[in-house]
């Protein structure tokens, strides 16, 4: 089976960073994903990550270590619209397209 | 090109019940996935198809079912409905569902079961 956590919560300030982790355990490992889900809306996706290291995509990176089992999505200059909750995915191996989904993050950006 | 669509968008049903939701994925793409969502329970697979079969499926009981159109359009059915059904149903599409791609959601149908 396939166990995903990340923070409930949290509470950051416009123009700060935020750094938001995921750990994992899979029975085989296929690719991590970052989505963002504004309430009442899709989720929209972030990054990719499926070899360790950073990927970097603007204002958004996403970092992953598989020996470790664990990912962080760092957001730089925050802005109110980041405002949203940030969901950590796993494939499995073998898995086909099926994606397992952490909780959520509810990050909440005060000015 | 326009993205994942889902029909309809909000929907209200009895138990005992039984809804046909409905996803039209992002043109050229054959795979597609359904999720449900609830606040207590997170985002959680419900089945893939590709190319009308089914590929893969989560741990839902077969109350849930679905199937998939030669135009790749996809229909989920969820028969005799329980308060517990009450969710965000989303459908996500990918090209073919390799393990390098993402897969897009659509917004979503919000049932609500009474």
């Amino acid at each position: 089976g396939q166990n995903i956590d990340q923070p409930t919560e949290m509470t950051a300030t416009e123009g700060a960073i935020v750094q938001i982790n995921c750990t994992y355990q899979t029975s085989g490992f296929n690719g991590l994903f970052w989505y963002q889900q504004h309430a009442g809306e899709a989720p929209t996706f972030l990054s990719y990550n499926v070899l360790d290291g950073l990927e970097e995509k603007g204002r958004f990176s996403s970092f992953l270590s598989r020996s470790k089992g664990y990912s962080y999505l760092l957001l730089k200059e925050l802005q109110m619209k980041d405002s949203a909750s940030y969901l950590c995915a796993v494939r499995g191996r073998n898995a086909g397209n099926m994606l397992t989904f952490g909780g959520g993050t509810r990050l909440m950006v005060k000015p | 090109k326009a993205g994942v669509t889902q029909t309809p968008r909000y929907l209200i049903k009895t138990r005992g019940q039984q809804v046909t939701l409905s996803c039209s994925p992002i043109s050229g793409h054959r795979s597609v996935s359904w999720y449900q969502q609830t606040p207590g329970q997170g985002l959680q697979f419900l089945f893939e198809y590709f190319s009308e079969t089914q590929r893969n499926k989560g741990n839902f009981p077969g109350r849930f079912s679905g199937r998939q159109f030669s135009n790749s359009r996809s229909e989920m059915n969820v028969s005799t409905l329980e308060l517990g059904d009450s969710a965000l149903y989303l459908c996500a599409s990918s090209l073919s569902g390799t393990a390098e791609e993402t897969q897009y959601f659509g917004p979503g149908t919000r049932l609500l079961v009474l």
